[in-house]
């Protein structure tokens, strides 16, 4: 059964730090992994997605790595701002089990002025 | 553009209640898929559709539960004799097809609590 699982559950950094959030999965066969952000009593904006055959993706001062063989990925924040305050979610969508993508738990940013 | 669509965005209900949500997803999306967020036990898949069928049910937890699409279109997700641990927002999303190169795209979600 896959697991996701994401490190740490809560972060606070000052504003302008580079900072890393992890996210690890039990079962390599995907067919791809997305990173959502949620802010508080909204639904989830997509941020990246990586196919299983793909390593990273940028998107302005977001990149994502993703390395399926040791069940991993990391979401990479530059610089990071006030604004960047959300709780981030990473999902795995299985091979052959239909669109259903499987969540971790996320980590709760706040990023202090 | 238009975003996925929920409504209501709460709902207020005692129990025993039936309780019908309802979703509109982003104009030309074939796929649509339901989920489930609540404090103990995260995200989870309920449902989804391709079109107006349905090939993944497993996640409905009980047959209290049950969910409908049609014309390709509106979806409605509806919850007989609600229990208490119904309590929790769910979330509506669409992509453009169910191809696993498709991002889903979620709606704001209809917060549901049953008294």
């Amino acid at each position: 059964k896959q697991e996701v699982t994401q490190i740490p559950a809560a972060l606070s950094v000052p504003e302008g730090e580079n900072l890393v959030l992890n996210c690890s999965f039990t079962d390599s066969a995907i067919y791809n992994l997305q990173w959502f952000r949620q802010d508080p009593g909204k639904g989830l904006t997509s941020l990246l997605l990586i196919q299983s055959s793909q390593r990273e993706q940028t998107s302005g001062r977001l990149n994502a790595s993703l390395d399926k063989s040791s069940g991993r990925s990391t979401l990479y924040i530059a610089a990071s701002q006030p604004g960047d305050s959300a709780t981030y979610l990473c999902a795995v969508r299985p091979d052959n089990q239909g669109g259903k993508l499987i969540f971790g738990q996320g980590t709760e940013l706040s990023v202090k002025p | 553009g238009a975003g996925v669509s929920q409504s209501p965005s709460n709902k207020v209900t005692e129990k025993g209640k039936d309780v019908e949500l309802r979703c509109d997803p982003i104009s030309g999306h074939t796929a649509l898929y339901w989920y489930r967020q609540s404090l103990g036990q995260g995200l989870e898949f309920l449902i989804y559709f391709q079109g107006n069928s349905a090939p993944d049910k497993s996640g409905l937890p009980s047959d209290r539960f049950s969910a409908e699409r049609t014309g390709g279109s509106v979806s409605t997700l509806t919850i007989q004799r609600t229990q208490q641990e119904d309590s929790a927002v769910y979330l509506c999303a669409s992509s453009l097809t169910a191809g696993h190169i498709q991002p889903q795209h979620f709606g704001d979600g209809t917060r549901l609590s049953i008294l």
